[in-house]
């Protein structure tokens, strides 16, 4: 079946760093891309998606690519703040049945100090 | 607009008793799905919700069943709680238009089988 995979963590970086978290994805037809984040001890909030090869999604200073050839979906930020310290999650949407399910990889934890 | 509203927010259960979890989805959605996400896992996909039928179905057991209303609010029903269903509950609602729609998340119930 479907499956994501994503670089384990913890990421740890310092202010203004580059951030680089891979993801790798498996699937038998198109599926839409998704980056979700979570903060602690809340839910999860779409960062941004790419719903088609070479579409680069992007929101709040971080981008991906949706690389068909390499089946990649890497998150980028060039410059990351403490308050992007959270859990990142990459994401497929099964395209099967026309109904969305996600499937997610076991997140990457980042860490951003002062 | 007040979102994905998951209630209760933390619950505590005993092996063998039964638990329902109940989600409200954002104005306007029509859709529902319940995942599962163990600590330090990503979410789990368990089943979806649409004009009232569970219309997809991930990999857990029947002891896991739900029901969608009239109103599209939705509840999830765990039986005989295991040590092992101990997780974050996380609803998720979306419009149904295919897979590159977005799924807005609730902030989860927590639940803990002792």
């Amino acid at each position: 079946g479907d499956s994501v995979t994503q670089m384990e963590g913890p990421v740890t970086l310092s202010e203004e760093a580059f951030l680089t978290i891979n993801c790798t994805y498996t699937a038998t037809g198109y599926p839409s891309l998704f980056w979700y984040v979570q903060y602690p001890g809340e839910g999860l909030q779409l960062l941004l998606k790419a719903t088609k090869a070479d579409d680069k999604g992007s929101n709040k200073g971080f981008e991906a690519t949706y690389r068909k050839e390499t089946t990649s979906f890497h998150l980028e930020k060039g410059s990351v703040q403490v308050s992007d310290s959270a859990v990142y999650f990459c994401a497929l949407s099964d395209t099967n049945t026309g109904f969305q399910k996600l499937v997610f990889g076991t997140g990457t934890r980042l860490l951003v100090s002062p | 607009d007040a979102g994905v509203t998951q209630s209760p927010t933390h619950l505590i259960k005993t092996r063998g008793q039964q638990v329902t979890l109940r989600c409200s989805p954002k104005s306007g959605h029509d859709t529902v799905s319940w995942y599962q996400q163990a600590l330090g896992q990503g979410p789990q996909f368990i089943f979806q919700y649409y004009e009232e039928e569970e219309r997809q179905r991930g990999n857990f057991p029947d002891r896991f069943s739900g029901h969608q209303f009239p109103n599209y609010s939705s509840e999830l029903n765990v039986n005989a709680l295991l040590l092992g269903d101990s997780a974050l509950y996380l609803c998720a609602s979306s419009l149904y238009r295919g897979s590159g729609t977005e799924a807005f998340f609730g902030q989860g119930t927590r639940l803990t089988v002792v």
